[in-house]
């Protein structure tokens, strides 16, 4: 049972150019979703959050949309770098419970 | 460096054989979590601690895994009699229970595991 799901395994985006990584999720009563990003052999590192309030947060060049009624949420990247190629992970968690729970993942790759 | 340190970084063992990796948490935090990544899929929570407390077991954990938190700080995550299933990236992460940010975690470099 996938609750959270990021459909897409893989994005490849010019440098410069806006980056929409996307994630879905099933569980109605996820109200804080996170985004992080992971490179080969490190850990994930987080890099935005949303709490189930909000549409949306921006921090620097990253942005998190929210969507509840469509149970979506996308990380905008604007502009994209070289340094942003990597593994990104959508993951989500309610009150009460103690874990966050992952999609599998996009790798997102910024061509020159 | 005050963020989530593991080791070993890099295991490598023979089936059936024990292993154990240490994790020390962001030293504030209260909570400590492991999670366990294979290639492709996103990390799968396996346990969490609450100070020395363990709350909250997956199904994942099967009776050859254990985990502890003797004095609510640094913790172990030990493997018996190891499978080739269990080759993954064991991750440790932390977080600050009543912070603003609790509910964020943030996660060690990882300590890979490869089962031959």
């Amino acid at each position: 049972d996938q609750q959270v799901k990021q459909n897409s395994p893989s994005l490849s985006v010019q440098e410069g150019r806006i980056s929409i990584l996307n994630c879905d999720y099933t569980n109605s009563m996820f109200d804080y979703f996170l985004w992080y990003k992971k490179y080969p052999a490190e850990g994930p590192t987080f890099l935005i959050s949303i709490s189930s309030i909000k549409d949306k947060n921006e921090d620097g060049r990253f942005t998190v949309f929210l969507n509840k009624s469509a149970k979506h949420l996308s990380l905008h990247i604007v502009p994209s770098q070289p340094g942003d190629s990597a593994v990104y992970f959508c993951a989500a968690s309610y009150q009460g419970a103690q874990k966050l729970v992952f999609g599998q993942g996009t790798r997102l790759t910024i061509n020159p | 460096d005050t963020g989530v340190s593991q080791n070993p970084r890099h295991k490598i063992t023979k089936r059936g054989q024990n292993v154990t990796f240490r994790c020390d948490p962001i030293s504030e935090h209260n909570r400590l979590y492991w999670y366990r990544q294979t290639l492709g899929q996103g990390p799968e929570f396996l346990t969490y601690f609450q100070n020395e407390a363990q709350l909250e077991k997956s199904r994942l954990l099967s009776d050859r895994f254990s985990a502890e938190r003797p004095k609510g700080s640094f913790s172990t995550l030990e493997i018996q009699r190891t499978e080739q299933g269990d080759s993954a990236m064991y991750l440790c992460a932390s977080s600050l229970l009543g912070s603003r940010s609790g509910n964020t975690i943030y996660f060690g470099e990882g300590s890979w595991l490869t089962v031959v």
